[in-house]
């Protein structure tokens, strides 16, 4: 299994850009979550959908952003228009446990950098 | 709300000791406890787990465990190794409630 897969792996983008960060989940897992982690706010939870179905959005910080999962197998974060205060790393993390957020399993993440 | 925190930010171990990584949680409620290692330029990656129902849970080289009583976790690493060397994160939830996570204690391992 090749885990759960992101892309980009960095973007680095200008201030009022839009940007999209890819996820592709583990196969077989109805669970998926988007954290963003920074040095001093550490993990913090965005969003996270139960079979496609978004079911927490609270985590998201701002109307910029907004998550979609189109299929089991595919998900989208995009914020716009980006602002520096953006830049950290975001996760995307998988669960096999049905309508839980036990053993996720994360991606390598997704560098942004929003100069 | 849950808040996980952890006693040291930092710690340093010689190769072949043990190491213990220390996490404190506020919320009684809590019912699941999972700890991550990242590595750096890595996504997290899963240790180990526990459900309050249970005080101790042992893997590979590695045990957890959960004091309810003053509402502690710590992992415990056995002949830590240098490929050990991360930062250590604990996590806790109650009941489906999402994962919060504690801001991590990086492990250094002197060879």
């Amino acid at each position: 299994d090749a885990g759960v897969i992101q892309s980009p792996r960095h973007e680095v983008t200008e201030m009022g850009q839009e940007v999209t960060l890819r996820c592709k989940p583990i196969s077989g897992h109805n669970s998926l979550f988007w954290y963003r982690q920074t040095m001093m706010r550490g993990l913090e939870l965005l969003i996270y959908f139960n079979n496609n179905v978004p079911i927490d959005d609270s985590g998201m910080p701002e109307d910029r952003f907004s998550a979609k999962m189109p299929n089991a197998s595919f998900s989208t974060l995009k914020i716009q228009p980006s602002e520096p205060r953006d830049s950290a790393v975001y996760f995307c993390a998988s669960s096999p446990v049905q309508g839980s957020n036990e053993k996720l399993f994360f991606g390598s993440g997704t560098q942004l950098s929003v100069l | 709300g849950e808040s996980v925190g952890l006693h040291l930010p930092t710690l340093s171990v010689q190769e072949g000791d043990n190491s213990i990584i220390n996490c404190a949680y506020s919320n009684s409620a809590s019912d699941y406890f999972i700890w991550y290692k990242q590595e750096s330029g890595k996504g997290p990656q899963f240790i180990i787990d526990i459900r309050s129902n249970m005080d101790k849970r042992q893997g590979q080289r590695v045990t957890v465990l959960l004091n309810k009583t003053v509402k502690h976790l710590s992992l415990q690493i056995a002949a830590t190794q240098p490929g050990d060397s991360a930062v250590y994160f604990c996590a806790g939830a109650s009941g489906n409630t999402p994962l919060v996570f504690g801001k991590g204690t990086r492990l250094s391992v002197i060879a």
